[in-house]
């Protein structure tokens, strides 16, 4: 079965501080792969998606960057994290053009202080 | 521009009652349907979905509602438990997009 990890699950950054988040898949082979973030309150915004290695669609222009290294690895960056960065960050997939469900990650709550 | 929207924020339903979430979307082109539940700093959890070539879908206690004329969609949970009291989230796509359109989510609470 497949299985999706993300981490760390909570972290906290100061202003200006790089920022490094880490997700994986397991169980599928060349998945779609995706960013999402939820703001306090709001709904989910989608950050970047990935249709293979290397290959990163952005969503919303910020200062986050994405990159997919290993086909089953996404990663989510940003040199200087802004106070508006913090939210909880959730990484999924789904099986590619054969079907829309996309499974979600556990996420990462990130606050910058 | 919210091409898939959920109008209630939020929704108190008695246990053992029925709960009924909503969602209306814009975009014509959206031709598949789907809810996801989502607890307190957790992932979305997909719950069930529909085609636009059906007007139901059942998995046991959830329902999901297809009116393509008005371009409406609604979950029915029946009958509503308090594990339900959750973050709903509509989601909607169309064919040869990677991405879903997520609504804002509707606060349903089950009230014991």
């Amino acid at each position: 079965s497949q299985t999706i990890h993300q981490w760390p699950a909570t972290l906290v950054q100061p202003v200006g501080s790089p920022l490094s988040l880490e997700c994986t898949v397991e169980g599928t082979s060349n998945p779609n792969l995706y960013w999402y973030r939820q703001a306090a309150g709001r709904g989910l915004q989608l950050l970047f998606y990935s249709v293979g290695i290397g290959q990163i669609s952005s969503e919303v222009p910020q200062n986050l960057s994405a990159s997919r290294p290993q086909d089953r690895q996404f990663i989510l960056s940003s040199k200087k994290l802004l106070l508006s960065d913090s939210g909880f960050y959730l990484c999924a997939w789904n099986a590619g053009t054969t079907t829309y469900e996309q499974y979600f990650g556990p996420g990462t709550r990130l606050t910058v202080t | 521009d919210q091409q898939v929207k959920q109008n209630s924020p939020s929704l108190s339903v008695q246990e053992g009652r029925i709960s009924i979430l909503n969602c209306d979307y814009t975009n014509s082109m959206f031709d598949y349907f789907l809810w996801y539940k989502k607890y307190p700093a957790e992932g979305p959890t997909f719950l069930i979905s529909i085609s636009s070539i059906k007007d139901k879908n059942e998995d046991g206690r959830f329902t999901v509602f297809l009116n393509k004329s008005a371009k409406h969609l609604s979950l029915h949970i029946v009958p509503s438990q308090p594990g339900d009291s959750a973050v709903y989230f509509c989601a909607a796509s169309h064919f040869g997009n990677e991405k879903l359109t997520f609504g804002t989510g509707t606060r349903l609470t089950i009230i014991p």
